[in-house]
């Protein structure tokens, strides 16, 4: 599958601030997923993004597609303990596969 | 919402063993359900695709002589880790997608320890 890359690797976010999580294509993505997986847990669905400029708001957590449909970033605004975990950004192909990023760990300091 | 159970969500075996691993869509019924495997602070990779009433498709460098999918129903998907080796120990997570819905729907996942 097509290859996305995100940046960074480990998020250490001091609570109550912000932060952003970015994901790369080097190719024209049909869409881009966004996941949260705890420690310990499983990937949880947070959203889905298929037009161009799209934007989505969820509470504290922004999600945008690029006009390009080549990158997308999740922005998280004042930070808390509950938004630890990791944060994949995945696109799915044609046959209803997944193909994740690497993923940002997110931790908190309180 | 939709619900997907992965049984069971640890398992300790012996190097040379066979492991089982259910995955099974609670509230609806999924013709396709995916199998991962994520290693310790690592991404999820694509195992296979398995498909009910056929045979799975397996993603590149994937041996599908030791693990073997069998979706034998529309709400059951297996996968069995032959003859097991520590190398094989991870995090296995089956996902699957209910009808219409946008996001995939993941099992708790199978942390399985090869010793």
């Amino acid at each position: 599958g097509q290859q996305v890359m995100q940046i960074p690797q480990y998020q250490h976010v001091q609570e109550g601030e912000d932060f952003t999580t970015y994901c790369n294509s080097s190719t024209t993505l049909s869409n881009i997923q966004w996941y949260k997986q705890r420690p310990g847990g499983h990937p949880v669905f947070l959203i889905q993004l298929v037009k161009s400029g799209e934007v989505k708001k969820q509470k504290r957590l922004t999600f945008q597609f690029g006009e390009a449909k080549k990158n997308s970033s999740l922005h998280i605004t004042a930070t808390q303990t509950t938004d630890v975990g990791t944060y994949f950004c995945a696109q799915s192909s044609n046959d209803y596969k997944l193909s994740f990023g690497a993923g940002t760990t997110v931790t908190v300091r309180a | 919402g939709a619900v997907v159970s992965q049984h069971p969500s640890r398992v300790i075996c012996k190097s040379g063993t066979s492991v089982k691993i259910e995955c099974r869509s609670l509230d609806f019924q999924a013709t396709t359900m995916f199998w991962y495997r994520q290693f310790p602070k690592q991404s999820l990779m694509l195992m296979a695709t398995s498909n009910e009433g056929s045979k799975a498709t397996y993603e590149q460098g994937v041996e599908k002589d030791k693990f073997l999918i069998n979706h034998a129903s529309l709400t059951l998907s297996t996968l069995t880790v032959t003859s097991a080796h520590p190398e094989d120990s991870s995090f296995y997570i089956c996902s699957a997608r209910e009808g219409v819905a946008v996001g995939y729907t993941f099992g708790s996942g199978t942390r399985l320890t090869v010793v």
